[in-house]
């Protein structure tokens, strides 16, 4: 099965800033299957981006994907104070579908 | 607009079975992969396998042998079976969507099971 790591494990920064997060597979992701999820204290995941790079609907424009192969990229523009949460990728390209282990995202 | 709601025991004992049921509206539980996701207390999502529409299956590898995914179309509804459960499948359990070759991108709310005697 594909291992995904993220990093950083923990990320902090202020709101108004350029938030990173990364996501590497132990192989190529099957067509670029790749998603990112935020998760909230006492909430379930929210889709953000699907296929590495589409917004989901009602994702705000400030949350971006990028990337190929095995090497992907969660980028939020300016940080909002709603966006500090638990940021998780997703691999569904590859039987079975895996998650990675998860970046915290903190002010 | 489809959603899910898990329901089920909040509590199981050691080695008994833990049943969940995820109730569907809004759509038909025939079109989409139905699938579980859990998260331990504090930890992150963990796949536990889906069931498409009777004809195709998949289950967490670390799982398999204890997992069973099932549909009942009659009732719109899809359910999770897991056997021989121990403390560390205390968790939050998830129902989730996902359409052919796209994430998961419908979650229920989570129900909490905890394992213990």
């Amino acid at each position: 099965e594909i291992v995904l790591t993220q990093s950083p494990g923990t990320l902090s920064l202020s709101p108004g800033e350029r938030a990173t997060l990364s996501c590497r597979a132990s192989q190529t992701v099957r067509s670029n299957y790749v998603a990112w999820y935020q998760q909230r204290p006492g909430q379930a995941p929210r889709l953000l981006i699907y296929g590495a790079s589409s917004r989901a609907t009602g994702s705000p424009e400030r949350f971006s994907g990028s990337g190929s192969g095995a090497d992907f990229t969660l980028t939020i523009s300016r940080l909002e104070p709603e966006d500090f949460a638990v940021y998780y990728c997703l691999q569904y390209g590859n039987v079975p579908v895996t998650f990675g282990q998860g970046t915290r995202l903190e002010i | 607009q489809v959603q899910l709601q898990e329901s089920g025991p909040g509590l199981v004992k050691p080695s008994e079975t833990l049943s969940l049921t995820c109730t569907v509206s809004g759509g038909s539980v025939s079109s989409f992969y139905g699938t579980w996701i859990r998260q331990a207390p504090g930890k992150g999502l963990e796949f536990i396998g889906y069931n498409y529409n009777n004809v195709r299956t998949s289950y967490n590898p670390a799982l398999q042998g204890r997992i069973t995914v099932s549909l009942d179309t009659s009732k719109n509804q899809f359910s999770l079976k897991l056997t021989s459960v121990t403390a560390a499948d205390t968790a939050v359990y998830y129902c989730a969507r996902a359409l052919d070759s796209n994430a998961f991108d419908i979650w229920g709310q989570g129900t909490l099971v905890t394992v213990s005697s």
